[in-house]
């Protein structure tokens, strides 16, 4: 069993819709939690960055952390065709350290 | 600030030769690690650089190797290439350190796509 589970996809959505993708890992001595953006023939874009159990927004974007259930979620909200691409969730037992990456999910927007 | 740069982005090369791929982090940041991004196994860590110094390990042969210079400046290379070391391989950078006021967390590059024929 991976060490973080994410499904695949693909996720197919219409424009304007709420986007919701999850994680969840088995080790329980991740603290920090990161999603990233990947592109099409591009590195990872940092998203959301995440320390402990809470909720975080920035801008369309919310980050929750639920540690009690090993369970991470990343929303988006009034999605946009330029939204369509792998979102990549990530966690490290501490910070700056060794990132453990899910499988990624592939995101569709079609407009 | 620039971000983190990696040369070369195309690299073709054939089974047992070698190869040495270059990172610039962001300035300032002490840290580097390196990634491999695959179809099949997804992004997995090689190793992280800090000071010079080897900090963390992930589980890779000893084919795969790395430094890190004064500057910040890594390099990782792989030697006897085979048609599985074929991967998009992505360097990140961070302080390295807690900092107040800064998230000490990784920003990647473009990363380096390596095709081993």
């Amino acid at each position: 069993q991976k060490e973080v589970e994410q499904d695949p996809g693909p996720l197919s959505v219409p424009e304007g819709a709420i986007v919701s993708l999850n994680c969840t890992y088995s080790n329980s001595a991740f603290q920090y939690f990161m999603w990233y953006r990947q592109y099409s023939r591009k590195g990872p874009e940092l998203l959301m960055y995440t320390y402990s159990s809470g909720n975080k927004e920035d801008g369309r974007f919310t980050a929750q952390v639920d540690k009690s259930s090993k369970y991470i979620s990343l929303f988006i909200r009034d999605s946009q065709p330029s939204d369509s691409a792998t979102y990549l969730c990530a966690m490290s037992l501490t910070s700056g350290n060794k990132l453990v990456f899910g499988a990624g999910t592939i995101l569709r927007v079609k407009s | 600030k620039a971000g983190v740069t990696q040369t070369p982005r195309y690299l073709i090369k054939t089974r047992g030769q070698q190869v040495t791929l270059s990172c610039s982090p962001i300035s300032g940041h002490r840290s580097v690690s390196w990634y491999q991004q695959t179809p099949g196994q997804g992004l997995q860590f090689l190793f992280e650089y800090f000071s010079e110094t080897q900090r963390n390990k992930g589980n890779f042969p000893g084919r795969f190797s790395g430094r890190q210079f004064s500057n910040s400046r890594s390099e990782m290379n792989v030697s006897t290439l085979e048609l599985g070391d074929s991967a998009l391989y992505l360097c990140a950078s961070s302080p390295g350190v807690p900092m107040w006021g800064v998230t000490d967390t990784q920003y990647f590059g473009p990363g380096t796509r390596l095709t081993v024929l």
